[in-house]
C-alpha cells in the first residue's frame, strides 16, 4: 500500500504571497489532518478533514485554510504569508475520524523570505 | 504551558544501553500514541495505548500507560544506532471535542 504523499517537498515563497500544499492519503483513509512543525512551537494541529468536511480546527488564524476532495486528497492554503509561517507542514491520514493511528507524509518544507 | 510534557528533552546513550522516555499530562488521556521522527521527515507510528495499565511492545520498544491514564513511558532495551531520532507522544485530550496534541519531543542519540 502506498504511503501518504505530499507535494511539493520544498517551497520558497515571499512575504505576502499565498501557497497551496497538497496531500494524498493512504488509499481507503478518509481522514486527513494537517500539522505545522517549528523548532519553537513543536508540532501543532491545524485542522482535520473527513469526508470533505472540516471536523476539527486548531488555534491558527483564518489565513490557514484547507479542503478535501471526494477522493480524500486534501489541500492546505496559506494566504498573505508571514515570516513566521516558515515551517515543516505535515499531513497525516487515518482510517477514522477524530484520532486513532495516524500515518504521516514526509512533509513540505516552506520557507518564507 | 505545554499540555503534554516529555522528559528528558534529549538523551545520549551508548549502544546497548536501556533508556526510558516519559510523557506526562495534567489531564486524563483518551488515547496515547508514540511516534518516531527522523530529522525533517514525517512521523512513524509506533504504538497506541488506550486503557489504563496497558502495555505494548514492538521489537525492543515497550510502552506503558499508567492506571490513571495521565502518564506514559517508552522504554528501549539494548539500544541501537537505528533507534536514534526524535520520539514524540501524541494524545487525544478531551472527549466530545477532538483535540489531538503532541509533546515537545525527546531527541535520542545512540553512540556506536
Amino acid at each position: 500500500k502506498a504511503g501518504v504523499t505530499q507535494t511539493p517537498r520544498y517551497l520558497i515563497k515571499t512575504r505576502g504571497q499565498q501557497v497551496t500544499l497538497s496531500c494524498s492519503p493512504i488509499s481507503g483513509h478518509r481522514s486527513v489532518s494537517w500539522y505545522q512543525q517549528t523548532p519553537g512551537q513543536g508540532l501543532q494541529f491545524l485542522f482535520e478533514y473527513f469526508s470533505e468536511t472540516q471536523r476539527n480546527k486548531g488555534n491558527f488564524p483564518g489565513r490557514f485554510s484547507g479542503r478535501q476532495f471526494s477522493n480524500s486528497r486534501s489541500e492546505m492554503n496559506v494566504s498573505t504569508l508571514e515570516l513566521g509561517d516558515s515551517a515543516l507542514y505535515l499531513c497525516a491520514s487515518s482510517a477514522r475520524q477524530g484520532a486513532g493511528e495516524q500515518y504521516f507524509g514526509p512533509g513540505t518544507r516552506l520557507t518564507v523570505t | 504551558s505545554q499540555e503534554l510534557e516529555q522528559s528528558p528533552q534529549s538523551l545520549i546513550v551508548q549502544e546497548g544501553k536501556n533508556l526510558t522516555i516519559n510523557c506526562t499530562s495534567s489531564k486524563t488521556l483518551y488515547g496515547l500514541y508514540w511516534y518516531k521522527q527522523k530529522y525533517g521527515e514525517g512521523l512513524i507510528f509506533l504504538m497506541m495505548l488506550q486503557k489504563g495499565g496497558e502495555e505494548k511492545s514492538h521489537e525492543k520498544i515497550t510502552a506503558k500507560l499508567d492506571e490513571k491514564k495521565q502518564q506514559s513511558s517508552l522504554h528501549i532495551t539494548a539500544s541501537q544506532p537505528s533507534h536514534a531520532g526524535i520520539y514524540l507522544c501524541g494524545a487525544d485530550m478531551a472527549s466530545g471535542t477532538y483535540k489531538y496534541i503532541f509533546g515537545t519531543g525527546t531527541r535520542l542519540k545512540v553512540l556506536a
